[in-house]
């Protein structure tokens, strides 16, 4: 079955504390997306990876292929920074085609 | 670039009705994918449509369909309305639908069925 899973569901910090989100998935995929929802729905892609790791601002995200697990890292958190995360993988679905398999989210609460 | 519309935004409606929402994708992007945002089942694909046709489907029943114009602009219909149709219905483009592209989300269009 393909499977997304993330942890933790909830997660609440300081501001300027370090922040670690991770996402482990059933099968091998080609790439992983984050995206970032905020309050009102509205949905971001941060980014997409298939290997390594990638930075964007004080965002931080890693891919294990092999170990089928991924990090998304906030540094210095703010308030702002305050969403819903998810992972979403891409699933072959028959043929050429794939669907994406979304994580359950992980609600970040960060307080001043 | 405008980014991807989505209208209406916000709908009610009664069970038994049908509902169609559209989505605008970035220009230039042929990929639309619909997904459906429910509480209890998280973000799940709905379908995706490539020039004009639907290539993927997701597991949901037939009164859920869609259509993709000439101009890539898509429409989602909900026929039969139920309770369990409430949801924010997101659609998202990519300039080819691989998963090794980035997808561009909309706002949402907020169903609600009563």
């Amino acid at each position: 079955k393909n499977e997304v899973e993330q942890s933790p569901q909830n997660l609440t910090a300081q501001e300027g504390e370090f922040i670690t989100i991770n996402c482990s998935y059933s099968v091998g995929i080609s790439a992983l997306h984050w995206l970032q929802q905020h309050p009102g729905g509205g949905i971001v892609s941060l980014f997409m990876l298939s290997s390594g790791k990638k930075k964007h601002g004080r965002l931080i995200a890693t891919i294990n292929i092999q170990e089928k697990h991924s990090s998304l890292h906030i540094t210095a958190s703010h308030p702002r920074d305050s969403a819903v995360y998810i992972c979403a993988a891409p699933f072959p679905s028959g043929g050429s085609n794939y669907k994406l398999t979304f994580g359950k989210g992980t609600l970040l609460t960060v307080n001043p | 670039k405008a980014g991807v519309t989505q209208t209406p935004r916000y709908l009610i409606k009664t069970r038994g009705q049908q509902v169609t929402l559209s989505c605008s994708p970035i220009s230039g992007h042929r990929s639309v994918s619909w997904y459906q945002q429910t509480p209890g089942q998280g973000l799940q694909f709905l379908f995706e449509y490539f020039s004009e046709t639907q290539r993927n489907k997701g597991n949901f029943p037939g009164r859920f369909s869609g259509r993709q114009f000439s101009n890539s602009r898509s429409e989602m219909n909900v026929s039969t309305l139920e309770l369990g149709d409430s949801a924010l219905y997101l659609c998202a483009s990519s300039l080819n639908g691989r998963v090794d592209y980035e997808q561009y989300f909309g706002p949402g269009t907020r169903l609600t069925v009563t």
